[in-house]
């Protein structure tokens, strides 16, 4: 069990739809985070909380629209997609800054596979 | 900046032989070094890590030094298995600053009964 949990864990949306990914860990973390992984690309950081606030974007496309609602949850709204959307998006957790010896350690959920059409 | 290049892959081996992935990296800091697998259908799951030079991770047969002197983290296990079969990255994160972990691209793994 990894303690981070994704739904849906596939998704099929049309470029006009809206959707939403959502996340949860059970680990008790501050830090969450968002990465998009395509084929035959490395992983992508997108997004970072950090409770609760945004503390990092790098540079995603506004139709990727992040929220962290409490530390244990984390969406990520879709509008407008394109088809090079299309990717498993991962969502991960850890400790913040500051915590001690595994405080860097990411824990992921096993990801949204998401087709748009 | 930052950066993990792994060896091309994929990698096709036969149970029991020796494995080698080589992981190099670029840091302007002192990184922490990390090796993650994601099976088929999952995220991925930490592997083993190191915190400072020389330090060696392990974890399932998994072996990986952190060698400063020459950037590398290579990932070693003596006698692979059928199930090892996934997909391995190298990270890193920078301990100062944004706390970011960076990829490298990933070596797909086979192992042939």
């Amino acid at each position: 069990e990894t303690g981070v949990t994704q739904t849906p864990r596939h998704l099929v949306m049309g470029m006009t739809n809206k959707k939403s990914l959502k996340c949860e860990q059970h680990l008790g973390h501050n830090a969450m985070y968002w990465y998009k992984q395509s084929a035959k690309k490395p992983l992508e950081l997108m997004f970072v909380y950090n409770f609760k606030e945004q503390t990092e974007n790098n540079s995603v496309p506004s139709r990727f629209s992040p929220e962290c609602p409490n530390s244990s949850h984390l969406f990520l709204h879709l509008h407008t997609l394109q088809p090079e959307d299309s990717a498993l998006y991962l969502c991960a957790s850890s400790h913040r800054l500051g915590q001690g010896d595994s405080l860097y350690e990411q824990y992921f959920g096993p990801g949204t596979r998401l087709t748009v059409t | 900046g930052d950066s993990v290049t792994q060896m091309e892959g994929p990698v096709t081996l036969s149970e029991e032989a020796f494995l080698t992935i080589n992981c190099t990296y670029t840091a302007t800091g002192y990184p922490s070094l990390f090796w993650y697998v994601q099976y088929p259908g999952e995220g991925l799951q930490l592997l083993l890590k190191a915190t400072k030079a020389d330090d060696k991770g392990s974890n399932k047969g998994f072996e990986a030094t952190y060698r400063k002197e020459t950037t590398s983290f290579h990932l070693e296990k003596g006698s692979v298995q059928v199930s090892d079969s996934a997909v391995y990255f190298c990270a890193l994160i920078i301990i100062q600053g944004a706390q970011k972990l960076v990829f490298g691209q990933g070596t797909r793994l086979t192992i042939n009964p």
